[in-house]
């Protein structure tokens, strides 16, 4: 149980394209899903909160009209990285919260590459 | 400040060498303190939450605990595929749902 999946698995795009990112709970509802960017060779690092039929909460540093992420269900929430630039490379990873009461855990996804030529 | 880290950040071990990984925390009002396993290239896989001190939680060479300032991971007779990055989070503070990770601990068994 607790399976959270991501789409596509590795993409790789032009300059100034953006870029949409997929993240499913397969077998559970989700009442928060977080966003991660992760650099080789380092932890994780936390880009926004989202919670179900409300706005993400970005953490700072993160431009929010850059990394626009809607959470259109208890299953899904996507990240699109918009005008997507070199810099924006990286290893994106998406977790979940089951809503079942008391779960407090975070179960993440396999992660997307991103690669931006 | 809330603050979580790990030690040491790396550590080589022989097939059956057992050894403890290490995570301090400063993160004030405890909810709960996370293990995961992380290989390269693909999300972090979850193995264990404590909720409070004196907690402990097992799973097959794994065996998490935690004090009121730390936790554990013991790896008991460590076989090469448990070579994985692990990492520690915490959650608390004023933020009630963010995890506060520790930078990890990458741990590699030799046959």
């Amino acid at each position: 149980g607790a399976v959270v999946s991501q789409h596509p698995s590795w993409v790789i795009c032009k300059s100034g394209t953006s870029v949409k990112i997929e993240c499913r709970s397969l077998d559970f509802q989700a009442t928060t899903m977080f966003w991660y960017r992760q650099f080789p060779k380092q932890s994780l690092m936390l880009m926004a909160t989202s919670n179900e039929g409300s706005k993400a909460t970005y953490e700072q540093g993160v431009e929010k009209d850059k990394f626009l992420i809607n959470h259109a269900s208890l299953t899904l929430s996507t990240l699109t990285v918009t005008s997507a630039h070199p810099e924006d490379s990286s290893f994106y990873i998406c977790s979940a919260v089951p809503r079942t009461s008391g779960r407090i855990e975070q179960f993440f996804g396999p992660g997307t590459r991103l690669t931006v030529l | 400040e809330d603050q979580v880290t790990q030690s040491p950040e790396a550590l080589r071990l022989q097939e059956g060498e057992s050894s403890s990984l290490n995570c301090s925390y400063t993160v004030s009002g405890l909810r709960g303190l996370f293990w995961y396993r992380q290989d390269p290239g693909k999300g972090p896989e979850f193995l264990f939450t404590l909720y409070s001190a004196g907690e402990e939680k097992e799973k097959e060479r794994l065996k998490a605990t935690l004090t009121k300032k730390e936790s554990f991971l013991h790896i008991t007779a460590p076989k090469p595929e448990d070579s994985a990055t692990y990492l520690c989070a915490v959650q608390g503070g004023y933020n009630f749902n963010k995890f506060y990770f520790g930078s990890g601990t990458k741990l590699n068994v030799k046959p």
